[in-house]
């Protein structure tokens, strides 16, 4: 079964750091690139970062960059995503996904996020 | 970065009817568009990638169109189980992604 588990959220105070992790199983880790989403309460969904499949291409979102990284344990089949300098706008439930890439006419590439974990929640309160 | 536009918001409709859900992008995203249904306390799920081309397992109820900035989500004869939270999402070269506010749709 392809499956994606997140772990690591928790309650942490403002300026605090904090480490998600994400455990994939189920399919071949190493030919997919890996996102983090997030979702604040009673709010739609944010894309937070992206790594490839290789680990040597990592993209932030504005709102997150220079205070979050991404990395991937491909002996580990996890990704993690490691957070610092929180504030209560980090407040969110953090999901993992998968990315896909279709190839279409013309060699056009597509991408979509087609396997998401269950998320795992981060509250940042005093 | 690309603004999606999502609308409505929220939607009433009842088991059997036909709702539509648009998605307007702020430039050309050819047809570079998902959709995804999130039920209350879950992860999204994949509906529809490329558009228009429906995800395995999904009912043919379900169906996208459109390319360049304007997108259409529709679901004919609605049943129980499609009452949940639509989000579109642009995956247009180079990132971010970026979705749209979602669309509650209910039961009236």
């Amino acid at each position: 079964e392809v499956q994606l588990v997140e772990s690591g959220g928790t309650l942490v105070k403002p300026g605090g750091s904090l480490r998600v992790s994400c455990a994939a199983s189920g399919f071949s880790f190493s030919d997919h690139g890996m996102n983090w989403v997030r979702q604040a309460p009673g709010k739609g969904l944010e894309w937070v970062a992206y790594i490839s499949s290789s680990g040597n291409t990592i993209y932030y979102a504005h709102s997150v960059e220079g205070r979050f990284t991404m990395s991937r344990d491909i002996a580990r089949n996890s990704v993690y995503l490691q957070m610092s300098s929180l504030t209560a706008e980090d407040t969110a439930v953090y999901y993992c996904a998968r990315q896909v890439m279709y190839v279409r006419e013309n060699q056009l590439y597509y991408y979509a996020l087609d396997v998401w974990g269950q998320g795992t929640s981060v509250t940042v309160s005093s | 970065d690309i603004q999606m536009t999502q609308s409505p918001s929220s939607l009433s409709a009842s088991v059997g009817d036909t709702v539509t859900i648009t998605c307007r992008a702020s430039q050309n995203i050819l047809s570079h568009l998902n959709w995804y249904q999130q039920k209350s306390g879950k992860a999204p799920n994949l509906l529809i990638s490329v558009a228009s081309t429906l995800q395995r397992g999904v009912p043919s109820r379900f169906s996208g169109s459109g390319s360049g900035t304007d997108f259409t989500l529709t679901i004919t004869s609605l049943q129980p189980e499609d009452f949940a939270t639509y989000f579109c999402q642009q995956s247009y070269s180079p990132l971010p992604y970026t979705f749209g506010q979602g669309t509650k749709l209910e039961i009236k």
